[in-house]
């Protein structure tokens, strides 16, 4: 496993409300990122970060912001969730430092986010 | 921006039965990677090929990054029941480190 831990796991709120979501790393690898998965989507990218508080925008990214203070530590803002902000949230890792391994991503649990 | 045909979208097949399933893109990609998810959980790497030509087995697992680069399969030999579930090609191109994802290929194993 990749060490990558992601909270909550399940998440129900109402539309207008703020939401975080949590990923955390104990791999200390540089890159991490937000996916969401839809059904007949597949995983879309959101944001991606490339360091401590260097972030990018992915191809999904409206209506969400991301942080990240610490290497561990990537959290992904809902400012005000919307009924198509419903999906199952993935965190993924890349860069360890193992040769050959930089390109592969390794994925959290998910975190099941529903708006009513 | 860059796309993945993966296909097929579906299959069944029969404990037992070697699989097959590739996906195709316009673009060329400098890594090719295969994950599977299973209900519920987040999608777990399988293979990873990194140079055009490349074959690489992971037990009954076999996949190739295609001479053009443009393409790659992933194939299962004789199938067992917990084959069950999603599988993901990935590509990743240039020097930039985001992922394109095909849209996945389900697959049911008949015991």
């Amino acid at each position: 496993d990749a060490g990558i831990t992601q909270s909550p796991r399940h998440k129900v709120t109402e539309t207008g409300t703020p939401v975080t979501l949590r990923c955390h790393q104990t791999e200390n690898h540089r890159y991490m990122y937000w996916y969401r998965q839809d059904p007949g989507h597949g995983l879309r990218l959101i944001h991606y970060s490339y360091g401590v508080k260097d972030t990018d925008k992915g191809e999904v990214s409206d209506g969400y912001s991301v942080s990240r203070s610490k290497t561990e530590d990537f959290l992904l803002t809902l400012e005000s969730a919307t009924s198509s902000q419903t999906s199952v949230y993935f965190c993924a890792i890349s860069g360890s430092e193992l040769a050959g391994s930089h390109n592969e991503q390794f994925f959290g649990p998910g975190t099941r986010l529903t708006v009513l | 921006g860059q796309q993945l045909n993966q296909s097929p979208q579906s299959m069944f097949i029969q404990e037992g039965e070697d699989v097959s399933m590739n996906c195709t893109s316009s673009s060329i990609f400098n890594t090719w990677l295969w994950y599977k998810q299973d209900p519920g959980e987040g999608p777990v790497l399988l293979i990873a090929l990194y140079k055009a030509g490349e074959l690489t087995s992971n037990g009954r697992l076999t996949a190739q990054f295609g001479i053009t680069r443009k393409d790659s399969f992933l194939n299962i030999s004789a199938s067992i029941p917990s084959d069950v579930g999603i599988y993901f090609c990935a590509g990743l191109g240039g020097s930039n480190y985001k992922l394109t994802f095909g849209k996945g290929t389900l697959l049911t194993v008949n015991p």
